[in-house]
């Protein structure tokens, strides 16, 4: 059972375009919704993150939109760079229950911005 | 140094044998973690411990066995190699469970 499904799977941008990936949970327990983005060679590093009381958090061109009635949240990136280019994984846990304490992750997605 | 520490970096093995990957972390985190990565299936969760005396499965544990020798020290064991275990694998650690600092990861291929 997927807990967190993310779309997505690729995505292909312009230099200076705004992608935009989405992610979609069940379990309203959850609390936490980082973003990871993950280079090739290289572990996943956190990005941004977000809690259920807030419906958006901009970090520089990172912006997590979050839509708690949906269960929904997503990342969008603002004027787009070829060095963003990069695999983006969003996740979720909980502060108890079965997911205390271990992130779940949705499926990535590949973004690639083109010159 | 990094912070969380994977070796090997690359392994090729054949079915059927036995294999150790390696994880240890500076962070002084007593949360650490083993995931694997495939493509279009994200990173899945094989086992976690919260210290050294607590082992808790993950969602894909069968065919993996874990080892906490030490705060820092976290191993994976596959026992006996088959071919659809050739994946990426992470370790991770954390503080609280939120943020979790992952390792370089090993890439396995099992033949």
């Amino acid at each position: 059972q997927q807990q967190v499904k993310q779309s997505p799977q690729s995505l292909i941008v312009q230099k200076g375009g705004i992608p935009i990936i989405n992610c979609a949970y069940e379990n309203t327990a959850f609390d936490y919704f980082p973003w990871y983005q993950q280079f090739p060679g290289k572990g996943p590093a956190l990005l941004i993150a977000i809690r259920p009381d807030v419906s958006e958090k901009k970090e520089g061109r990172f912006t997590i939109s979050f839509n708690k009635s949906a269960k929904q949240f997503s990342l969008h990136i603002m004027d787009s760079q070829p060095g963003d280019s990069a695999t983006y994984f969003c996740a979720a846990t909980a502060a108890g229950g079965t997911s205390y304490g271990k992130l779940t992750f949705g499926q990535g997605t590949i973004l690639t911005v083109h010159p | 140094d990094a912070d969380v520490t994977q070796t090997p970096r690359n392994r090729i093995t054949k079915t059927g044998k036995r294999i150790m990957l390696e994880c240890s972390q500076t962070k002084g985190h007593d949360r650490m973690y083993w995931y694997r990565q495939d493509p279009g299936l994200g990173l899945r969760l094989i086992y976690y411990s919260f210290d050294v005396k607590d082992i808790n499965k993950g969602e894909i544990s069968d065919g993996y066995s874990v080892s906490r020798q030490a705060q820092a020290k976290f191993s994976l064991s596959l026992e006996s190699a088959i071919p659809n275990q050739t994946a990426l694998y992470f370790c991770a650690t954390s503080r609280s469970g939120y943020g979790y600092t992952f390792g370089s990861g090993t890439r396995l291929t099992v033949v």
